[in-house]
């Protein structure tokens, strides 16, 4: 059974940092690409970050790009988002998707809550 | 840049057949796949369509999607209605490969 599972969400005060990780099983995570997608509060989806197998090929949302690094680690079955100077926008839960090969996802884990708040 | 816009809400009753749309303002809605996510209440998501109309595994057959050129939109059908399908249900498409484009959801209500 293919499974995702996020960690690392919390509260952080504006401007801080936060890493969440995601620990993949049930599939070999070395041949798939992944993807981080947000969900703020009674708000829609947002695709925010893709890293490839290798990775060798990296993507950000402009809402996040200079502030959060995508990396892997295969050894570990690993996804991290590293995230920095996080504002109140940045407040939602963050889901690791497996990418379904056609710019989307086609398993997610259940998610983590960030929330920024002084 | 285009949206995907769908309906707030649907409801149906059991063992019915529901439809939800997703309109694609502007380009080609063949151009680039659907995927559909559904997210039941206070769980994560479930994809269970993706490239227009191939089902995951583990997916119910009750679920199908479609492409109707004419409207410019792309279609998720759910028949034999069960009250676990009572979910929001996401579209999703894309730009390019750092545009994607959600659909703001639907709810589908089974009563």
């Amino acid at each position: 059974e293919v499974q995702l599972v996020e960690s690392g969400g919390g509260l952080v005060q504006p401007g801080g940092s936060l890493r969440l990780s995601c620990v993949a099983s049930g599939f070999t995570f070395s041949n798939h690409n992944i993807n981080w997608v947000r969900q703020a509060p009674g708000k829609g989806l947002e695709w925010i970050s893709y890293i490839n197998f290798k990775s060798t090929t990296i993507y950000y949302a402009d809402s996040v790009k200079g502030r959060f690094t995508i990396s892997r680690d295969n050894a570990k079955n690993s996804v991290y988002l590293q995230m920095s100077s996080l504002g109140v926008e940045d407040t939602a839960i963050y889901y690791c998707g497996r990418d379904s090969g056609i710019v989307g996802v086609d398993y997610w884990g259940q998610g983590t809550l960030v929330t920024v708040s002084s | 840049n285009f949206m995907l816009t769908q309906p707030l809400s649907v409801s149906e009753s059991p063992g019915k057949t529901v439809t939800i749309s997703c309109t694609r303002t502007s380009g080609n809605i063949a151009s680039n796949y659907v995927q559909w996510y559904q997210q039941r209440p206070g769980s994560s998501f479930t994809t269970v369509i993706y490239e227009d109309n191939r089902r995951p595994s583990g997916v119910s057959d009750r679920f199908s999607g479609s492409i109707d050129r004419s409207s410019n939109s792309a279609s998720l059908s759910i028949s034999g209605l069960k009250t676990e399908d009572e979910a929001v249900y996401y579209c999703q498409s894309y730009d390019s490969s750092t545009d994607w484009v959600f659909g703001g959801g639907t709810k589908l209500t089974v009563l």
